[in-house]
């Protein structure tokens, strides 16, 4: 089955303790996102990579940190979490193609509610 | 700078007729794709619908089409014959060439029986 998943899918924290949520899909997609999903807000980017060891900022990347090394996974680093990155986190994978806006849709794991105290 | 805007934070709409969610963007790139989603209250996001900037004809995937004019810089969701399970939170979102996706922040459906 085409998927995309994500662990853990819930994660209580304090401030200050390293974490990692990690994202694999089984699609061979090139192009994998993470997002952050605030109440009035909407979904904002984090962290997009194209490829292995391609990454690039997207709206929202302080406090974050990604690696590419492998096609397949794509985890959200957070070095020192703070209570202002409690949030409902999204990866998310697609195909590149010439097409208009590049990324072909996007396919989305379930999400991880992240709570730091 | 790209941005894109949902206005309307919540609609109400009877089962079995039409509704409209209203999408606006702005941007200076002559090459962008649009989406919509569906968010239902069990979190998930799933794909509606696609239009690329430089597609002549509106999309249409079953009950949902999008109504892009690009001259105005909209493309707002059309959901006919509405049903309760389209009850849910709905995005529009962009990409760019750039591959950088922006969303708005949502309209909320509910259905009325």
């Amino acid at each position: 089955e085409a998927q995309v998943t994500q662990n853990p899918r819930y994660l209580i924290t304090v401030t200050g303790k390293k974490l990692t949520v990690t994202c694999s899909q089984n699609m061979n997609h090139e192009y994998m996102s993470w997002y952050r999903q605030d109440p009035g807000l909407g979904l904002r980017q984090i962290y997009y990579s194209m490829n292995v060891e391609v990454t690039d900022k997207g709206d929202v990347p302080e406090g974050y940190k990604v690696s590419r090394k492998e096609k397949r996974n794509f985890p959200l680093i957070l070095e020192s979490p703070s209570p202002n990155q409690t949030s409902l986190y999204f990866c998310a994978s697609s195909h590149l193609t010439p097409r208009q806006g590049g990324a072909e849709t996007q396919y989305f794991g379930p999400g991880t509610r992240l709570l730091v105290l | 700078a790209q941005k894109i805007t949902q206005t309307q934070p919540g609609m109400f709409v009877q089962e079995k007729e039409a509704v409209t969610l209203d999408c606006t963007y702005d941007t200076s790139d002559p090459s962008y794709g649009l989406f919509w989603y569906k968010q239902p209250s069990s979190g998930e996001m799933i794909f509606l619908i696609y239009q690329g900037s430089y597609d002549q004809q509106n999309a249409t995937e079953g009950r949902y089409s999008l109504n892009f004019q690009k001259a105005r810089k909209s493309a707002n969701l059309v959901i006919s014959a509405s049903q309760l399970g389209d009850s849910a939170m709905y995005f529009c979102a962009m990409s760019f060439t750039g591959n950088q996706f922006y969303f708005g922040t949502g309209t909320s459906l509910t259905v009325i029986p």
